[in-house]
């Protein structure tokens, strides 16, 4: 596709389950990015991958968070044993390198924890 | 030293008003002032950035004005429009690092017809 792809769009999940969230960057991007919106908030950064470098997790909230880039593409956010404080929408962004400045952002995955 | 702090919260304007946002940063490192724009239900998109060696951008209605020295930035929409009815996000980010953009808490863009 032409932009950044997300999926699930929309996940509802108990307390205590695990989820997992998917994005697909824009082909050609070696920069990829997983931010978090809350409800009325701005955006937290979370966990930075660019090409085969260690990532940058340092926003990452907790160990429960995690996340992977497999062969420099997809890349898949986790959640383990969901708090009803993850509720958010957790948003993607890739560029074709880092230091350009734009981010090209995907519609998000909204994670309501009940 | 990484927070960078926006305002108003909300704003309402008449259509071919002037809609005023402001932002304050802290890090002097940062060297990339991006404002992002987002309608309910999509991602933010990139609407117009700077860098510190300038001290306005335009691009159509929208301008960018930078203060090195106060270390703030803001946007100005000029003429609003029903249609730029939006959330409007400031955030700052050294590029020669990550890239990783810090952002502003947003501001609810509301232009009465």
């Amino acid at each position: 596709g032409a932009g950044v792809s997300q999926s699930p769009s929309n996940k509802v999940t108990e307390k205590g389950k695990d989820v997992e969230l998917r994005c697909d960057p824009i082909s050609g991007h070696t920069a990829l990015y997983w931010y978090r919106q809350s409800l009325g908030q701005g955006l937290e950064f979370l966990i930075y991958f660019q090409g085969n470098s260690a990532p940058d997790k340092s926003g990452l909230p907790s160990d429960r968070f995690s996340a992977e880039r497999t062969g420099g593409s997809v890349s898949t956010l986790t959640i383990q044993r969901t708090q009803q404080e993850d509720s958010a929408v957790y948003l993607c962004a890739s560029t074709r390198f880092a230091n350009t400045g734009e981010l090209f952002f995907g519609e998000g995955s909204r994670l309501t924890v009940l | 030293q990484q927070q960078v702090k926006q305002s108003p919260q909300s704003l309402i304007v008449q259509k071919g008003g002037i809609s005023i946002i402001n932002c304050a940063y802290e890090n002097t490192a940062f060297d990339y002032f991006p404002w992002y724009q987002q309608f309910p239900g999509k991602g933010p998109a990139l609407l117009i950035a700077i860098r510190p060696d300038v001290s306005e951008k335009k691009e159509g209605r929208f301008t960018i004005s930078f203060n090195k020295s106060a270390k703030q930035f803001s946007l100005h929409i000029m003429d609003s429009q029903p249609g730029d009815s939006a959330t409007y996000f400031c955030a700052a980010s050294k590029l020669s690092n990550t890239g990783k953009l810090i952002f502003g808490q947003g501001t609810t863009l509301q232009v009465k017809p």
